[in-house]
């Protein structure tokens, strides 16, 4: 069974950094690209961030370039997003998803929240 | 970047109506559009994928349509357990943005 369990979630200071998690299992992991999307409370679905399945390619919203940093440990079976100089406007839920072949989020986890607030 | 816009925002139907609901790209993409759905506190789920193409364990009364610019989610007979958000996102080029949503309530 696909599982992918987000974590490293909560509560931030504006300025302030977080790094999320993405733990996949029940899949091949190192052949998959991957993606980050929030979702803002009460908002709609915003795509964040993507990585090719070996890392070669890497692509960010707009929003978010030149702050937040994906990566991934084939070995570890792991996403990862870096976020660093928080604002407000990025408190969301965070899902991580599994690509498919049409670079379309086949399996999410159930998110995880980031809240930036003083 | 392309701009997805969704129409309506919200349609109100009974079970068993036949609910449409469009999505239309700034620029053409071909076929690379998907539909989700999301329910209230849950993770998005794929329905349809390419356009038109089911996803795996997906209902049939779920069909997709269109391509370059305009884009169709169509629900034949719509049951309880559809009533959700759904969401449309084009895969053409990163980044792979998102329509604001339509909103499908009990009438």
């Amino acid at each position: 069974e696909v599982q992918l369990v987000e974590s490293g979630g909560g509560l931030v200071q504006p300025g302030g950094s977080l790094r999320l998690s993405c733990a996949a299992s029940g899949f091949t992991f190192s052949i998959y690209s991957m993606s980050w999307v929030r979702q803002a409370p009460g908002k709609g679905l915003e795509w964040v961030s993507y990585i090719s399945s070996s890392s070669s390619a890497i692509y960010y919203a707009d929003s978010v370039k030149g702050r937040f940093t994906i990566s991934r440990d084939n070995a570890k079976n792991s996403l990862y997003l870096q976020m660093n100089s928080l604002r407000a406007e990025d408190t969301a839920v965070y899902y991580c998803a599994r690509d498919n072949n049409w670079n379309y989020g086949d399996y999410w986890g159930q998110g995880t929240l980031v809240t930036v607030s003083s | 970047d392309i701009q997805m816009t969704q129409s309506p925002s919200s349609v109100s139907a009974s079970v068993g109506d036949r609910v449409t609901i469009t999505c239309r790209a700034s620029q053409g993409i071909s076929s690379w559009l998907a539909w989700y759905q999301q329910k209230p506190g849950k993770a998005p789920k794929l329905l349809i994928y390419a356009a038109s193409s089911l996803q795996s364990g997906v209902p049939s009364r779920f069909s997709g349509s269109g391509s370059g610019t305009d884009f169709t989610l169509t629900i034949s007979s719509l049951q309880p357990e559809d009533f959700a958000t759904y969401y449309c996102q084009q895969a053409n080029s990163f980044p792979h943005t998102f329509g604001q949503g339509t909103k499908v309530e009990i009438k």
